[in-house]
């Protein structure tokens, strides 16, 4: 059964790099079925979706942080990663990866179907 | 970006009776290659959201036959035939057609 970890700082200061990595077990990243993708949850707030990428290689950011946000992917090791720079105490959030799924490249998201447990991320000094 | 408003924010149920949940988006979210990609996820307290329904109406594995999805264009409903305990939670549409991703702000179902 696939899993996904995230793993990273818990705490990051303002002005900094969050970076966190999301690590795919139980099958393959390199999946011609899926975008993966991170999705944050501001605390008692809603779901924002941050960004994806295809195993490719190919990303999509959120035009809302897009100046700020970088996803990349690392099939040898099946893992992908997010890094949100210049942080503010507004990055505060519950960050999660998931695996999308998508009918073929280039299609709409049949939405995220496979969950990390989430990890919580606090800007603060 | 595509804006999805849900409707209503807070729904009090009574255990075994139904609930909807309402979700219209901006824009059409039909697809070119004619599909329709709303979705419906659930997020149990301090859990993770869980897909419930895709493309509208198509059940994730596992997923009672209580909860089901309709809708077209932009108008789309999420029923639960029979409100359990284990249904208490937040519920989000998001929409996958158009770039970016987004969601609806949530529907907080709990039990009266």
């Amino acid at each position: 059964q696939l899993q996904l970890q995230e793993s990273g700082p818990g705490l990051v200061k303002p002005s900094e790099t969050l970076s966190l990595t999301c690590t795919v077990s139980g099958g393959s990243i390199s999946s011609s079925s899926y975008y993966w993708g991170w999705i944050r949850q501001p605390p008692g707030k809603g779901l924002e979706w941050i960004g994806s990428i295809y195993y490719s290689g190919s990303t999509y950011y959120n035009p809302s942080l897009k100046s700020r946000v970088t996803i990349s992917v690392d099939t040898s090791k099946n893992q992908f990663s997010l890094k949100l720079s210049s942080v503010t105490a507004a990055d505060t959030a519950v960050y999660y990866c998931a695996r999308d799924h998508i009918d073929y490249y280039g299609s709409g998201s049949e939405g995220m179907d496979v969950w990390g447990q989430g990890t919580t991320v606090t800007v603060s000094s | 970006d595509v804006v999805m408003t849900q409707s209503p924010l807070s729904l009090p149920v009574t255990l075994g009776q139904p609930a909807s949940i309402s979700c219209r988006s901006s824009q059409s979210l039909v697809y070119s290659d004619g599909n329709t990609y709303l979705n419906w996820f659930q997020q149990r307290p301090g859990q993770s959201p869980r897909r419930l329904i895709y493309k509208v109406s198509n059940w994730d594995s596992g997923v009672p036959d209580r909860f089901s999805g309709s809708g077209s264009g932009t108008d789309f409903t999420l029923k639960i035939s029979r409100v359990e305990a284990e249904d208490v939670g937040v519920y989000y549409c998001m929409q996958g057609t158009h770039w970016p991703r987004t969601f609806g702000q949530g529907t907080k179902l709990e039990i009266k």
